[in-house]
């Protein structure tokens, strides 16, 4: 049973760099996208970026520019900093775990290079952005 | 960035109905399409990947369909605890896009 807890502040001030953690408990940390999404009124569902075991990176090119996302596979946890936050930060944010597609290749079975779902969630922590 | 494009933004339904929502995608995504169902204060659950893959422990009532630009999620009788908020989702293309979501209310 796989199961994402998150931490981080809540409450941030314009300018500021927003920092959370995930800790993932059970199942391989190997053989998935490690995932950032976030949720706020105005934008709705909005994927971040995701780092494999290995440290690659894939972001969202909106947020490029601010976004760090890092791994730690000695305790197998993400983290995610956002720098000069705005109020349009304000969002629920959630880390993810990304699940390859299997494809079938003759007589190999083989992951995608991408994620192709997200199926296990943290439960997602409220990041307010105000002076 | 894809589009994905959902309908209708809300929905009445009562308890034994079949509902079907519709997800659109600016191009062709093939069968990268997933649904999501959320509730209240919860993290969203992912219902049905590959356009109409049903995971692991959701009720045979969901089901999903469609290819390329155009996806549907259908609950063939409605209980209770399914009256939530649906979103699809793209995997084609990253940056990865959501539906902006079809809330299910109680009629």
């Amino acid at each position: 049973q796989v199961q994402l807890q998150q931490w981080g502040a809540g409450l941030l001030k314009p300018s500021e760099t927003l920092s959370l953690t995930c800790a993932v408990y059970g199942g391989s940390f190997s053989d998935y996208y490690w995932t950032w999404i976030r949720q706020s009124p105005g934008k709705g569902l909005e994927w971040i970026g995701e780092i494999t075991h290995r440290g690659s990176t894939n972001y969202n090119p909106s947020l490029k520019s601010r976004v760090s996302i890092s791994v730690d596979t000695s305790k197998n946890q993400l983290s995610l900093k956002l720098s000069s936050v705005t109020a349009a930060d304000t969002a629920v944010y959630y880390c993810a775990r990304g699940v390859p597609r299997i494809t079938l290749m003759v007589v190999v079975m083989v992951p995608s290079s991408t994620p192709d779902s997200f199926d296990n969630w943290g439960q997602g922590t409220l990041v307010t952005v105000s002076s | 960035d894809i589009q994905m494009t959902q309908s209708p933004p809300s929905l009445s339904a009562s308890v034994g109905d079949r509902v079907t929502i519709t997800c659109r995608a600016s191009q062709n995504i093939k069968n990268y399409l997933n649904w999501y169902q959320q509730k209240p204060g919860k993290a969203p659950k992912l219902l049905i990947s590959a356009s109409s893959s049903l995971q692991s422990g959701v009720p045979s009532r969901f089901s999903g369909s469609g290819s390329g630009t155009d996806f549907s999620l259908t609950v063939s009788s409605l209980q209770r605890e399914d009256f939530a908020t649906y979103y699809c989702q793209q995997s084609y293309n990253s940056p990865y896009t959501f539906g902006q979501g079809t809330k299910l209310g109680i009629k």
